[in-house]
């Protein structure tokens, strides 16, 4: 129980486009979800936190209008990388938490290419 | 804000070593603690979970342990495998309903 998942889990995209990445909370409700991203040989860092319905917050640095979070449904957020940059490559990982979980579940990721 | 340390940061050892891996953290007011493992290239797998109450937690070969008034949690691998390579993280839960996650350790286990 409890998974999540990501599509797509790799994407290479022109700079100047726009990539949308889903992350999916297959047989929970996700109340909240959180996206981070990853630089090669660093930690996780936390981009923002959204839930169901609501706006979603950005951790300080981050551009709310280049990374565009929707969670519109229990199950589903997505994340926009509008305009996207070389600098914006990178992995995206998705987490969730529902109701009656323990902890946090995390999708399987996206490396986002940018050329 | 919760800082998260990892130490070592790269660790070799024979197949067979027990072993053990570190986590400190700044704030000991925290909700939980998990480690999870992630292969390269690859996203992450939820390995233990320590709730704030709890003071270990096993599974198979894993054993975490989690001092909150120190603010240290270990990793204890026995009998380590080849297959054990990864780089292992340590992700503190708080309050604040927000994970802060230290920079890893790259454990490489030699056949």
């Amino acid at each position: 129980g409890a998974v999540v998942s990501q599509h797509p889990s790799r994407v290479i995209c022109k700079s100047g486009t726009s990539v949308k990445i889903e992350c999916r909370s297959l047989d929970f409700q996700a109340t909240t979800m959180f996206w981070y991203r990853q630089f090669p040989k660093q930690s996780l860092m936390l981009m923002a936190t959204s839930n169901e319905g609501s706006k979603a917050t950005y951790e300080q640095g981050v551009e709310k209008d280049k990374f565009l979070i929707n969670h519109a449904s229990l199950t589903l957020s997505t994340l926009t990388v509008t305009s996207a940059h070389p600098e914006d490559s990178s992995f995206y990982i998705c987490s969730a938490r529902g109701p009656g979980l323990n902890g946090e579940y995390f999708g399987p990721g996206t490396r986002l290419t940018v050329t | 804000k919760q800082e998260v340390t990892q130490i070592p940061a790269a660790l070799s050892v024979p197949e067979g070593e027990n072993l053990v891996l570190n986590c400190s953290f700044t704030d000991s007011a925290i909700y939980n603690l998990q480690w999870f493992r992630q292969d390269p290239g690859k996203g992450l797998t939820s390995l233990l979970l320590i709730q704030s109450s709890q003071r270990e937690q096993t599974s198979g070969r894993l054993n975490a342990s989690l001092d909150k008034s120190s603010g240290r949690s270990t990793l204890y691998i026995a009998a380590s495998q080849p297959g054990d390579s990864a780089t292992y993280l340590c992700a503190v839960g708080s309050t604040g309903n927000q994970f802060y996650f230290g920079t890893g350790t790259s454990l490489t286990v030699i056949p």
